[in-house]
């Protein structure tokens, strides 16, 4: 099966880099997604990492390390709107199904 | 439609009773996924579809729970009898097709059990 750790939460000011980490175990390995949902609001996609290194995408990037089964979501420049829970995520592509497994989830607090 | 639309934002429902709830995925989306999120928790899998065919129920949480899905788009989650701890956030997301990671997430149904 597939299980996946993340802290449950980070705080950080204004300004500030934040590194939200994501460890996984999976019987088969295709990529890791990173999710951002606000409260009371939808999950929306935001990276995706198939291969190792670092992809950068503005003032996120995400990074894989698959011989580690880890990977790691980094904000920068935080702002207060960056308050919001970060989901990692991996597929589940074993036999009949193709779904994405979701991680606990980390709750970010940015403050002024 | 410009997004995933599910209905209702809100229902709120006495133990006991049956509850619908709607999904209007993204047109021409093949994929679609219902998940289930309690308070300050993660994404918990409850069925995925690719057409209007459920490869995998398997998180379905018990027989109470049902889901169908229509002419390759609208899905209805189903509960029968609800009890308290069917309280929850219901989440519906689409794909283009399955196996692609960028799910595009609908706000959900907030599910309420008396």
């Amino acid at each position: 099966g597939q299980s996946l750790e993340q802290p449950s939460e980070v705080t950080a000011v204004e300004g500030a880099i934040v590194q939200i980490n994501c460890t996984y175990q999976t019987s088969g390995f295709y990529g890791l997604s990173w999710y951002q949902q606000h409260d009371g609001g939808a999950p929306t996609f935001l990276s995706y990492n198939a291969l190792d290194g670092l992809e950068e995408t503005g003032r996120f990037s995400s990074f894989l390390s698959r011989s580690d089964s880890y990977g790691y979501l980094l904000l920068q420049e935080l702002q207060m709107k960056d308050s919001a829970s970060y989901f990692c995520a991996v597929r589940d592509q074993t036999y009949n199904t193709d779904k994405l497994i979701f991680g606990t989830g980390t709750r970010l607090q940015v403050f002024p | 439609g410009a997004g995933v639309s599910q209905s209702p934002s809100n229902k709120v429902t006495e133990k006991g009773k049956d509850v619908e709830l709607r999904c209007d995925p993204i047109s021409g989306h093949t994929a679609l996924y219902w998940y289930r999120q309690s308070l300050g928790q993660g994404l918990e899998f409850l069925i995925y579809f690719q057409g209007n065919s459920a490869p995998d129920k398997s998180g379905l949480p018990s027989d109470r729970f049902s889901a169908e899905r229509t002419g390759g788009s609208v899905s209805t989650l189903t509960i029968q009898r609800t009890q308290q701890e069917d309280s929850a956030v219901y989440l519906c997301a689409s794909s283009l097709i399955g196996g692609n990671e960028k799910l595009f997430f609908g706000s959900g149904t907030q599910l309420s059990v008396l």
